[in-house]
């Protein structure tokens, strides 16, 4: 099955520089790559997604890229700010066989002010 | 539109009972997935509904089942529980199953188990 590998555990940087998280999948059948942002105490939140048909999508101060040849793909946040700070999670799935969204391990973001 | 909600928000049980959880899709949304959220483990996929009907499983024990109403809501059950099922139950809803829709979690059941 799928085997999706988080990186790095934890991660602090200085307000207002940037952040990556990046994952790597091992089904190359994968096409849809969410990630979700969890709050303390809260439910994990959709905060942006890729499907295999491009290779980067952003929204606002949060993009996303995809290289389906190695089979990674990397959060971006830019110009953090406090309210960054949460635990983010990447997930893949595939519709081709077992169709359930394999989660990352998390990565603890901490924005230090 | 309302989001999901899941049913009770806390419960506290002892090992060898059983447990009931409850979960209520966005309006709409036919496909209910279920996760166990753990410190140590992440989020582990339990199994997902659709049409009243199991699609998927994940590697949980039999004591871990599940099923759907016509109306789309979704009960998990955990029976003979074990210190070790401690954990927060995430339900996740949305309109199809698989990579067609976008999932959205319900704020989860935590269990503890004494």
């Amino acid at each position: 099955g799928e085997n999706v590998e988080q990186h790095p555990s934890t991660l602090s940087v200085q307000e207002g520089d940037s952040a990556v998280i990046k994952c790597t999948y091992s089904d190359s059948a994968s096409n849809y790559f969410p990630w979700y942002k969890q709050e303390l105490g809260k439910r994990p939140q959709l905060i942006i997604d890729i499907r295999s048909n491009v290779g980067e999508k952003k929204d606002q101060r949060i993009a996303v890229t995809l290289n389906k040849t190695a089979k990674h793909f990397s959060l971006h946040i830019t110009e953090t700010q406090p309210e960054d700070s949460a635990v983010y999670f990447c997930a893949a799935i595939s519709n081709f066989g077992n169709e359930k969204l394999t989660f990352g391990t998390g990565t603890r973001l901490t924005i230090i002010p | 539109k309302a989001g999901v909600t899941q049913t009770p928000r806390y419960l506290i049980k002892t090992r060898g009972q059983q447990v009931t959880l409850s979960c209520s899709p966005i309006s709409g949304h036919r496909s209910v997935s279920w996760y166990q959220q753990t410190p140590g483990q992440g989020l582990q996929f339990l199994f997902e509904y659709f049409s009243e009907t199991q699609r998927n499983k994940g590697n949980f024990p039999g004591r871990f089942s599940g099923r759907q109403f016509s109306n789309s809501r979704s009960e998990m059950n955990v029976s003979t529980l074990e210190l070790g099922d401690s954990a927060l139950y995430l339900c996740a809803s949305s309109r199809n199953p698989g990579i067609s829709d976008t999932q959205y979690f319900g704020p989860g059941t935590r269990l503890t188990v004494l």
